[in-house]
């Protein structure tokens, strides 16, 4: 079975510092990997998605992930972050099987201090 | 840029009522979904369906809720008897194919008193 690991429940950056959010995956074969973000009172927006090919995805809001099948992680990183960014950020694996029903992990909520 | 929609925004309900919440996916897509996040827990998954019927379905999809595609275009979750538990933001989402990401309606957040 497919699982999903985000160690941090809460990180607080400052603005204009950089971020890691971290996630380690759980799958027998070859993941999908995403990240949403969810704002508060609104839905999940896809920020990457890692399907194959290069390992550093590059995604909107200038965020960016790598992954790293040896670590299984896919862990997300922005090199500064705007208080726009407070939000929550869900980590997800998904596989190749025709229903494509992916898991979530718990999430991070990410601070951010002026 | 085509998104998904979902209505109403907020329910609130008295236990034991019936209650439909609506979502009308991107149109071509072909696989639709339903997913509840309790307040300050993880999004779960509910539901699949695909080519007008049930693709899989969680332990939480009980004989309680059903859905339903009755037209082209909307794509229905039922719970027939609410619990207070199930008090959450039933998100519904829908992927145009494998080698795709889902892309989610922005929730209704169902309050049952």
């Amino acid at each position: 079975a497919q699982s999903v690991t985000q160690p941090d429940i809460h990180i607080t950056v400052s603005e204009g510092a950089s971020l890691e959010l971290r996630c380690n995956y759980s799958y027998g074969a070859t993941p999908y990997l995403f990240w949403y973000v969810q704002s508060p009172g609104q839905g999940l927006q896809l920020l990457l998605k890692y399907f194959s090919g290069d390992t550093l995805v590059q995604g909107i809001k200038g965020f960016e992930a790598e992954f790293k099948r040896s670590q299984s992680s896919f862990n997300l990183r922005k090199p500064s972050v705007h208080w726009s960014d407070a939000a929550e950020y869900f980590c997800a694996v998904g596989g190749t099987g025709g229903s494509y029903i992916p898991t979530f992990g718990r999430g991070t909520s990410l601070i951010v201090h002026p | 840029e085509p998104e998904v929609t979902q209505t109403p925004s907020h329910q609130v309900t008295q236990m034991g009522q019936e209650v439909i919440l609506r979502c009308v996916p991107i149109s071509n897509h072909l696989y639709f979904y339903w997913y509840r996040q309790i307040l300050g827990q993880k999004v779960e998954f509910l539901v699949s369906f695909y080519n007008n019927e049930i693709s899989e379905k969680s332990e939480i999809f009980d004989d309680q809720f059903s859905v339903e595609r009755p037209d082209g275009s909307n794509f229905t979750l039922k719970i027939r008897s609410t619990k207070l538990e199930d008090s959450a933001m039933y998100f519904c989402a829908s992927l145009a194919g494998p080698y795709n990401e889902q892309f989610f309606g922005p929730g209704t957040r169902l309050t049952v008193l």
